[in-house]
């Protein structure tokens, strides 16, 4: 799975959207960008996925470059309760089921303040 | 989605005993995992838990340290054997429902179960 670049961390004020960046330069055509967030003491939250084209559903968008090699999570109007560690993660196709698991990286903290 | 519980939901334990952790599901899924996350860190996979067979362990896991157990598409235990301090984490199942087609599978996470070794 390819690997992915997000800044450490991110400030917005509450009804902003929220912008996260991720890079991932070196995915390859059938792999899938993935993103999560996790909340301090929950388990991680699935909040969208894509594959080239851009997705929205009811908690976010994500936009994919026309080269794949970064996307934005886009959180439209962020509230308090969107302070979290958001994780962008690459997932290409496989056979096993090892190969199914997410592969976490630092992930990016975003801070929503009032 | 999964419906996902862990017991216990946290834990604190003496050095050199062990802890079994159990995960238990709404419905059958196809797949099961668990996953550390260790105080200020991100989540390493440690195993994906495979029904009627031994689990599969990513490097640095292995099975006497971390005995895993999947008796049914509903339920998993982690064991995390002969502690040490260092074992203090959020340990967290995790489930993909089916595999499909297209290779686009969401993963589910439990609430996770917070260890404290002394």
């Amino acid at each position: 799975d390819a690997k992915t670049t997000q800044p450490t961390s991110m400030d917005c004020a509450e009804g902003r959207a929220a912008n996260l960046p991720c890079n991932h330069s070196t995915i390859s055509g059938n792999e899938y960008v993935y993103w999560y967030r996790q909340i301090h003491s929950q388990g991680p939250q699935y909040i969208i996925h894509g594959l080239k084209n851009n997705e929205t559903n009811e908690m976010a968008s994500l936009i994919i470059t026309e080269d794949r090699k970064s996307s934005t999570l886009i959180l439209p109007h962020a509230t308090l309760r969107d302070t979290a560690v958001y994780y962008c993660i690459v997932r290409g196709t496989t056979n096993s089921n090892s190969g199914y698991a997410l592969n976490f990286g630092k992930g990016t903290s975003l801070l929503v303040t009032p | 989605s999964a419906v996902i519980s862990q017991k216990p939901s946290r834990d604190i334990c003496q050095r050199g005993t062990s802890l079994t952790i159990q995960c238990q599901v709404d419905s059958q899924v196809t797949m099961m995992f668990w996953y550390r996350q260790q105080p200020g860190q991100s989540l390493t996979l440690i195993a994906t838990a495979n029904q009627g067979s031994e689990a599969t362990y990513e490097s640095g896991f292995v099975i006497d340290k971390f005995p895993i157990s999947r008796p049914n598409l509903t339920f998993s235990t982690l064991t995390v054997s002969n502690m040490s301090p260092e074992d203090s984490s959020i340990y967290l199942c995790s489930v993909v429902r089916d595999r499909a087609i297209d290779h686009q599978e969401t993963q589910y996470f439990g609430p996770g179960t917070r260890l404290l070794v002394l």
